[in-house]
């Protein structure tokens, strides 16, 4: 199956400051990705949609300030979480749509903020 | 009414039973059909997708569509406790720009 990878795995830092999470669709090109945000025992919730070369389209009651996202290529794209807070702390997951309509999801990136 | 609903169990089945997973939509225009399976503290993970009316197999998994009554379901037989997860169905729509999941159904299997 189509492979989804994202960068880092996992990362702690300082309220106050940005961290850029990655995702690649390593043997596929996807002219859309998805980012999600899953809190514990909680569901998956869809931030924002991306498509390659546009900007993002950010679901109601998402910062799009807050949270910036880039796809400038057809296998990547980055969302940067600015200015990070303690209630940021979350399970980030991408996702990359495939020519077959499909959704392949990465591995997540766990973000605390302390 | 959601536009995909789950129920959010915990379903319970012992080792070597048939689990059955179900979920409903609500866009009678909906064409195609995910079963996602996510771990305790992984991300979602496909297990098969569908797209016609009936059954499709793939190993101890069956999926079954029926767009008539807007249902599809996720059959796993033999049952194992590795299948301990939550089973996310999801729906395509606005040409797959968007995916709408259901919550999930926890299914837990007893040794």
């Amino acid at each position: 199956g189509a492979v989804v990878s994202q960068h880092p795995s996992w990362v702690i830092c300082k309220s106050g400051t940005s961290v850029k999470i990655e995702c690649r669709s390593l043997d596929f090109q996807a002219t859309t990705m998805f980012w999600y945000r899953q809190f514990p025992k909680q569901s998956l919730m869809l931030m924002a949609t991306s498509n390659e070369g546009s900007k993002a389209t950010y679901e109601q009651g998402v910062e799009k300030d807050k949270f910036l996202i880039n796809h400038a290529s057809l296998t990547l794209s980055t969302l940067t979480v600015t200015s990070a807070h303690p209630e940021d702390s979350s399970f980030y997951i991408c996702s990359a749509r495939s020519a077959q309509e499909t959704q392949y999801f990465g591995p997540g990136t766990r973000l605390l903020v302390l | 009414q959601k536009e995909v609903e789950q129920n959010s169990g915990p379903l319970s089945v012992p080792e070597g039973a048939i689990a059955s997973l179900n979920c409903t939509y609500s866009d009678r225009g909906s064409q195609s059909f995910f079963w996602y399976r996510q771990y305790s503290g992984k991300s979602p993970e496909l297990i098969m997708s569908i797209y016609s009316n009936g059954d499709k197999e793939d190993g101890r998994f069956t999926a079954q569509l029926n767009k008539a009554s807007q249902y599809v379901s996720l059959l796993i037989r033999d049952s194992q406790p590795s299948d301990s997860a939550t089973y996310l169905c999801a729906v395509p729509i606005y040409n797959f720009n968007k995916f709408y999941f259901g919550s999930g159904t926890k299914l837990n299997v007893k040794p």
